[in-house]
């Protein structure tokens, strides 16, 4: 029944490692999105995908490549860890790409670079 | 440069008492500006979307305000409970063409019994 599920919901790993975070939403949605929630608390994006395109992609290091093989799911990849990249990943979407559409969000994955 | 601002950063109140929280934003262009609700470990839940010719949106015993010149919103809650013990974000959406949302840092609201 979840909406919008991630996994894993944490993940422990060691600096330099590679490892993938999944999401899928059930909604039906369009568009996809991945954001970044620092220890400060501040949500800020990375990257968004509409009809599997890339529409958004911030300034993100380009160890970060994000995957969507279908409308459905948009994976997150994540090369060479490093302790910066701690922090919690959340996967949201939403219908459509403008304004007007409601983003809904997963319950987040909590990464950890130890 | 864009950015939301909210305050208090924290606050505390007792069960069945009301609060306002209160975000400013600079943010433009201004499509909508939304508050979201977070409970600890869990995603962001949309609680209101006004357009910037909106000046109050309710959702149960959530009421937000805009005001576009000011570039000012707020958040009341009525009659608090437990449940309502979250963060609370207020979020800006700078673009009428993308999903591009600016969000605020959260106010933190421990409701207590």
């Amino acid at each position: 029944d979840t909406a919008v599920s991630q996994t894993p919901k944490y993940l422990v790993t060691q600096m330099g490692n590679d490892k993938s975070i999944k999401c899928e939403q059930n909604l039906g949605h369009d568009t996809m999105y991945w954001y970044k929630q620092d220890s400060k608390k501040f949500l800020k994006i990375m990257f968004s995908y509409n009809n599997k395109e890339l529409i958004i992609n911030e300034t993100v290091p380009n160890r970060f490549s994000p995957k969507s093989p279908d409308k459905a799911h948009l994976n997150l990849h994540i090369n060479s860890l490093e302790l910066g990249d701690s922090a919690v990943y959340f996967c949201a979407s939403s219908r459509g790409w403008g304004a007007e559409n409601i983003q809904y969000f997963g319950a987040g994955t909590r990464l950890s670079v130890l | 440069k864009n950015q939301v601002e909210q305050s208090p950063q924290s606050l505390i109140i007792l069960e069945g008492k009301n609060c306002t929280l209160q975000c400013n934003y600079t943010v433009s262009p201004f499509s909508n500006l939304r508050w979201y609700k977070q409970d600890t470990g869990r995603g962001p839940v949309s609680l209101t979307i006004m357009t910037f010719s909106e000046n109050t949106k309710s959702n149960g015993r959530y009421t937000a305000t805009l005001d576009a010149d000011t570039k000012q919103s707020s958040l009341h809650i009525t009659a608090s409970q437990l449940s309502d013990s979250a963060s609370y974000i207020c979020v800006a959406h700078g673009s009428s063409n993308t999903g591009k949302l600016i969000f605020g840092q959260g106010t933190t609201l421990q409701v207590k019994p």
